[in-house]
């Protein structure tokens, strides 16, 4: 079975310029994960979904980030205008809703870096 | 204010020997608490987990151990491999929040020398 897929697995980009980041999860899957990793904060949850709809963002540092998820199979993280403290390693993830105590199943990240 | 704490960012030992990896927590809400591995380039995976009502939960050659009243976790890998070499994160759920909304500590890199 495929797993959670993410692209790009990496992006260099300049400062100011929009930065796109996808995430497939996995099929049947009801919950999708955006994470954050940094050297100084660890992995940081930003913002998770249940059957597409936003439950909670509290963890989206701040306007310039958005998280889209138009349909079961797809979901963005987008970053305008990008800046240099926002390199970080991306991940996405997602879990069914048997349990709650369902482990989440990571993608393999986008390793962003913001010039 | 890191809520899950993992205090030593490194730890090697030796092939066959046991590893123990430490976290501690601050939040008394956690009721349940998870361990994940990643290896470089990797997206963390899945461990082992334990309920805040149980002591211990054993898996092959992994075991974790929970003192609520410490509020302290250990992860025992016993015997450890050159293959378990990785990053080891710990995390836990509130159980007056989402049932899905984990925090994380920020990792115990392991090694096991051969």
């Amino acid at each position: 079975d495929a797993g959670v897929i993410q692209s790009p697995r990496h992006e260099v980009t300049e400062m100011g310029q929009e930065v796109t980041l996808r995430c497939k999860p996995i099929s049947g899957h009801d919950y999708l994960f955006w994470y954050r990793q940094t050297m100084m904060r660890g992995l940081e949850l930003l913002i998770y979904f249940n059957n597409n709809v936003p439950i909670d963002d509290s963890g989206m540092p701040e306007d310039r980030f958005s998280a889209k998820m138009p349909n079961a199979s797809f979901s963005t993280l987008k970053i305008q205008p990008s800046e240099p403290r926002d390199s970080a390693v991306y991940f996405c993830a997602s879990s069914t809703t048997t349990g709650p105590n369902q482990p989440q199943h990571f993608g393999d990240g986008t390793r962003l870096s913001i010039l | 204010d890191q809520q899950v704490k993992q205090n030593s960012p490194s730890l090697s030992v030796q092939e066959g020997r046991i590893s123990i990896l430490n976290c501690d927590y601050t939040n008394s809400m956690f009721d349940y608490f998870l361990w994940y591995k990643k290896y470089p380039a990797e997206g963390p995976t899945f461990l082992i987990s334990i309920s805040s009502i149980k002591d211990k939960n054993e898996d092959g050659r992994f075991t974790v151990f929970l003192n609520k009243s410490a509020k302290h976790l250990s992860l025992h890998i016993v015997p450890s491999q050159p293959g378990d070499s990785a990053v080891y994160f710990c995390a836990a759920k509130d159980r007056g929040g989402s049932n899905y909304k984990l925090t994380f500590g920020k990792g115990t890199l392991l090694t096991v020398n051969p």
